[in-house]
């Protein structure tokens, strides 16, 4: 167990609804990560907060959004499904806004039929 | 073209076997670099990091690399059935506190038989 929890670990919708996935990060960590898994293209990073505010965006859809409350929790909202968001998608925290050790969670597997 | 680009493998080894894992990469301002291991079901988990050019040797993994060609390398010594994994590099321009981006390679798959 890394310490980084996520849920669902699975989860199937239907093109054009919205879900929520769910992080939270390791004890002590402020920084969470969000990152996208397809086989195609790898782990392609989307979006980074500390301590509750936005702090790096890498290739987000419109469709797509974060936040972080202040327990530290993280959810990443993904809306007007497409077949091709079918993906994992994983979420890691760090310590601070910056560094390289992050650690991740076991990611939640969406299938969008 | 992307930015960083790793065979994808699978790359099947004897055990005990020297394995070697590449990657390349077009961003020269990339100068932090690392290797994750990630097992199936699971996230990724840091392996080795390493500041610009140079070798870092932690156990039975030594890191490369070489920024003047842009590659990077993970050497695993007497290899492992446990070492069966996908190995994914990743690097960053920048790892200070104003945001923290890595960019990944797509993984390589090693496969370490008996």
């Amino acid at each position: 167990d890394s310490g980084v929890t996520q849920t669902p670990k699975h989860l199937i919708t239907a093109t054009g609804q919205r879900v929520t996935l769910r992080c939270s990060p390791r004890s002590g960590d402020l920084s969470v990560y969000w990152y996208q898994q397809s086989l195609d293209q790898g782990l392609q990073f989307l979006i980074q907060y500390y301590n509750g505010e936005e702090r790096a965006k890498g290739n987000i859809l419109e469709r797509f959004s974060a936040q972080q409350f202040p327990d530290l929790h993280s959810e990443l909202n993904l809306s007007s499904l497409e077949l091709g968001d079918s993906a994992l998608y994983f979420c890691a925290s760090s310590p601070q806004a910056g560094g390289y050790g992050y650690t991740f969670g076991s990611g939640t597997r969406l299938t969008v039929v | 073209q992307k930015e960083v680009e790793q065979d994808p493998g699978p790359l099947s080894v004897p055990e005990g076997a020297i394995v070697s894992l590449n990657c390349t990469y077009s961003n020269s301002a990339f100068q932090y670099f690392m290797w994750y291991r990630q097992y199936s079901r699971k996230g990724p988990e840091l392996l080795m990091y390493t500041y610009s050019s140079g070798n870092k040797e932690d156990g039975r993994f030594t890191a490369q690399v070489d920024k003047s060609s842009k590659y990077i390398s993970l050497f695993i010594r007497d290899s492992q059935p446990s070492d069966s994994a996908t190995y994914l590099c990743a690097m960053s321009d920048d790892v200070g506190g104003g945001g923290n981006k890595l960019t990944f390679g797509t993984g390589t798959q090693l496969k370490v038989e008996l």
